[in-house]
């Protein structure tokens, strides 16, 4: 069975602080996809990225970054120099394709002014 | 394009009534599904369909009945609802892995 952890229920950081948001995978399959949404108060699942099993370099986007590790099933989501906008709950979902995702708990994460 | 249209957006419910939620999407995607999101759970895949005239059920699929007679649409049904329902209903489609779009959420509340 495929599962999700995101161990980090809530996180609370000062603005400009860079913070981590963890996730744990496991899975059977040998292709699969992750992914992370961010969901902010207005409810909207945004996407932020995917990210296949074959592909492990790290990707960069702006002030988001994103390190897959297979070795430890890990897909952690790093948030440089955190702003406001940057509050709200993020998933991380994993998936042999687009059509059954295994979801994380969620992280909701606060940045305070 | 509208991508995933949900409706209605906010819905109340007394025990045992009866509802459809509406799902449309109109990117011509094979694939469909239902999920519900609850407080600390995460998403959870109720029903999903590969195809016109094909569906399946996903992790929660108790309570739900599902159908899709075209290609746009997937109507996820409520045919007697109870308040463990109460939750907030997103669908999403998909061309095949690995893109997934999703509505903007149906927020379900069960007296």
């Amino acid at each position: 069975a495929q599962k999700v952890t995101q161990a980090q229920t809530e996180i609370s950081v000062v603005e400009k602080e860079d913070v981590t948001l963890d996730c744990v995978y496991e899975t059977r399959d040998t292709t699969y996809y992750l992914f992370w949404y961010k969901q902010p108060p207005s409810g909207e699942l945004v996407f932020l990225i995917r990210r296949n099993s074959f592909d492990e370099q790290n990707e960069i986007s702006g002030r988001y970054s994103w390190n897959f590790q297979k070795s430890t099933s890990s897909f952690n989501f790093t948030i440089t120099a955190s702003q406001v906008v940057d509050s709200a709950v993020y998933f991380c979902a994993l998936g042999r394709g687009a059509q059954k995702l295994v979801f994380g708990q969620g992280t909701r994460l606060t940045i305070n002014p | 394009n509208a991508g995933v249209t949900q409706t209605p957006k906010f819905q109340v419910l007394k025990t045992g009534q009866s509802m459809t939620l509406q799902c449309a999407q109109d990117m011509n995607h094979e694939y469909m599904s239902w999920y519900r999101q609850d407080p600390g759970m995460g998403l959870r895949l109720i029903h999903y369909s590969v195809g016109a005239g094909i569906t399946d059920q996903g992790e929660v699929p108790n309570g739900y009945n599902v159908s899709r007679s075209t290609t746009e649409d997937f109507p996820l049904r409520l045919l007697s609802a109870a308040p463990s329902q109460t939750s907030v209903y997103f669908c999403a489609s998909s061309s095949g892995p690995p893109e997934l779009f999703f509505g903007e959420g149906s927020r379900l509340t069960v007296l």
